[in-house]
């Protein structure tokens, strides 16, 4: 399959400071591109959609000032956790889909788990 | 999308076959059967889809039932390695990205014992 990757893999912060994390598709195109969240012993939680060139589609309680989505090329999008808070410590996981006709799979990167002290 | 409704888990011996039951009753005729799995601590992986023929690739079969109600994810001779949680998903195929996400539910926790 196609190969999403993830950077980094963790990441340790202090409260109040802000945490980028990349998302890039390494062998395709990824028009869109989804972002998850995903809290110890449950499943994984949509944050947002994204296209590439378009403001990212947040879903219902996710904070769009809080949980910045860049997605300014086929190949990267990028989360950036701003003023995070020991409550925004999770496993956050990206995944890419290639936009062309027919059935498309979505790809998942190899998550990153954010730790705020 | 159409909800799903998996055993919260399952036991497999080393060897065998797991079977895992997915039920979607409200299925549309325009959605497909999504499978993934994660392993702890990994983002899920892709194993198969189809829509309403039987599917086999190098990791998994789906078979599907004649009404489209409820899907089985065959792995023919599972080893410890496939021990994950395994989630059933069913969405529109095609289409701009909001059809296309894929909203997990809680999945089966497949355990493969030695």
């Amino acid at each position: 399959g196609a190969v999403v990757s993830q950077h980094p893999s963790r990441v340790i912060c202090k409260s109040g400071t802000s945490v980028k994390i990349e998302c890039r598709s390494l062998d395709f195109q990824a028009t869109t591109m989804f972002w998850y969240r995903q809290f110890p012993k449950q499943s994984l939680m949509l944050m947002a959609t994204s296209n590439e060139g378009s403001k990212a589609t947040y879903e219902q309680g996710v904070e769009k000032d809080k949980f910045l989505i860049n997605h300014a090329s086929l190949t990267l999008s990028t989360l950036t956790v701003t003023s995070a808070h020991p409550e925004d410590s999770s496993f956050y996981i990206c995944s890419a889909r290639w936009g062309g006709r027919g059935v498309t799979e979505a790809f998942f990167g190899q998550g990153t788990r954010l730790t705020v002290v | 999308d159409a909800k799903t409704t998996q055993p919260p888990s399952m036991d497999c011996a080393e060897g065998r076959a797991a079977n895992l039951p997915c039920n979607h009753s409200t299925i549309s005729g325009n959605e497909y059967v999504y499978w993934y799995r994660q392993i702890h601590s990994q983002g899920p992986q892709y194993i198969i889809h189809g829509l309403k023929n039987n599917e086999t690739n190098e990791m998994a079969s789906l078979i599907i039932t004649e009404d489209r109600k409820s899907s089985t994810l065959i792995l023919p001779h599972a080893t410890l390695r496939d021990t994950a949680v395994y989630y059933c998903i069913v969405r529109v195929a095609g289409g701009s990205g909001a059809t296309n996400k894929l909203i997990f539910g809680t999945g089966t926790l497949l355990a493969v014992q030695p």
